[in-house]
């Protein structure tokens, strides 16, 4: 597609339970990257990919947090048992080009995660 | 430690004024600089990007400068419209593949 789609829009779910969050990139673009962005804060990046491989995890939290990007398939990011301050909006972006070559990055419209 | 400034979380003007938003950097050495806009509930959408070698770039009514000396970058917005309403990223790219950092940035509202 020609836009960055995410889904689901909102999710809400109990401390302790997982949460899935999707992301389809625009079609040709080989680069996927993940943020969190807390109470409108700076964005913290995540994780990132090329085609399925990971490019850069260095901001993934070691526990918790796992992400995938599998042939034919959206991307995903997992939070297994979330806590209180998992409670952010998870943006995706994707690029055609690699960051070092100031690739431009378009954005979904993120999904919102609320852990109560 | 490494810190991206965006001058001030808001800023108010007028209708017609120009509107510049500042970006202040410090022990960082960006090979690019990229100003986005995001909309409330939306993600960034980017606007422009400029090279640590060029000083100055254009794009219809908005103007990115990028002063390695000063670690700053300055985006104005000319003519300025209600609809230029929103909030303002700036974003350092470091090289070397590293990931995007993000200023906090600054939300801009023009009063028509």
């Amino acid at each position: 597609g020609e836009e960055v789609a995410q889904t689901p829009k909102h999710l809400v779910r109990g401390e302790g339970q997982k949460a899935k969050l999707y992301c389809a990139p625009i079609k040709g673009h080989s680069y996927v990257f993940w943020y969190q962005q807390v109470l409108k804060n700076e964005f913290k990046f995540l994780i990132s990919f090329q085609n399925e491989n990971v490019f850069d995890e260095t901001g993934m939290p070691k526990e918790r947090f796992s992400a995938k990007c599998l042939p034919n398939s959206p991307c995903s990011l997992e939070i297994q048992a979330t806590k209180l301050e998992d409670s952010a909006v998870y943006f995706c972006a994707s690029s055609q080009s690699p960051p070092d070559n100031g690739g431009t990055q378009y954005f979904g419209p993120g999904t919102r995660l609320l852990v109560l | 430690s490494q810190k991206i400034e965006q001058n001030s979380e808001a800023l108010n003007i007028q209708e017609g004024k120009t509107a510049t938003l500042t970006c202040n950097y410090t022990n960082y050495s960006p090979a690019y600089l990229q100003w986005y806009r995001q909309d409330p509930g939306r993600g960034p959408v980017f606007l422009l990007l400029i090279r640590e070698n060029e000083k100055e770039k254009r794009k219809e009514r908005l103007k990115v400068t990028f002063d390695t000396t000063l670690k700053q970058s300055l985006f104005h917005i000319t003519a300025s419209q209600p609809a230029d309403s929103a909030t303002y990223l700036c974003a350092l790219l470091l090289g070397g593949n590293t990931p995007l950092v993000f200023g906090k940035g600054t939300r801009l509202s023009v009063i028509a």
